[in-house]
């Protein structure tokens, strides 16, 4: 089954970090290019970053929101993609999406909560 | 950056009655190499992530129903949905793929009447 899986969320203190994980199976992960979204409570959802492939030198790319602060990264051996939070603040608080890019994004995770409260 | 417009913002419609949805970009989309419009639509239900429905503005996804149909190009798009469904109630974006960093619209709340 394609599928991705994601893991890492929880609650957070402002200023601090999270490091979130999307893990694939089902198809080729090498040659996807991975998006991150997140969905505020109750708002749309708002593009964050992405990872392109080994091919295209891994480029990395981010919103201006979060810009300085995130880190996309990914483990080609382990089929994993990852997103390095830091400086959280409170309106960082969302359900977060990773999603495999081919033409739109036709693979998504299930989502993960990230809650960023003192 | 594209700005990507959504009208309206939410809708009810009669079941087996017709959809429109409309999406308008700040800027054109047509890549004109290929002539191919980067965008998609994606239907999203509570509790769920977004789903694809189309892609290159009028290409269905795998596994999306044939009464869900895109058009448009350059900077203006539509979203069909022919004779409304119980299922097809949903928040529904449209996404420009076109330039990073990729936006998309505000979303349209669709409802039954």
């Amino acid at each position: 089954e394609v599928q991705l899986v994601q893991s890492g969320g929880g609650l957070v203190q402002p200023g601090g970090s999270l490091k979130l994980s999307c893990a694939a199976s089902g198809f080729t992960f090498s040659v996807s290019a991975i998006h991150w979204v997140r969905q505020a409570p109750g708002k749309g959802v708002e593009w964050i970053g992405r990872i392109r492939t080994r091919t295209n030198n891994y480029a990395a790319a981010y919103a201006a929101s979060v810009k300085g602060r995130f880190t996309v990264s990914r483990d080609d051996s382990r089929n994993t993609a990852y997103l390095q939070m830091n400086i959280l603040q409170t309106d960082d608080t969302a359900v977060y999406f990773c999603a495999r890019m081919n033409y739109g994004m036709d693979v998504w995770g299930q989502g993960t909560t990230v809650t960023v409260s003192s | 950056d594209i700005v990507v417009t959504q009208s309206p913002d939410s809708l009810a419609v009669s079941l087996g009655e017709r959809v429109t949805i409309n999406c308008k970009s700040s800027q054109s989309l047509l890549f004109n190499s290929n002539n191919k419009n980067y965008l998609a639509w994606y239907q999203q239900k509570p509790g769920h992530p977004p789903k694809l429905l189309l892609y290159w503005a009028s290409t269905r996804a795998s596994g999306v129903p044939d009464r869900f149909s895109g058009s448009g190009s350059g900077t203006d798009f539509t979203l069909t949905i022919s004779r409304l469904q119980a299922e097809d109630v949903a928040v529904y974006y449209c996404q420009q793929y076109y330039v990073t960093p990729d936006t998309f619209g505000q979303g349209t709340r669709l409802d039954i009447k």
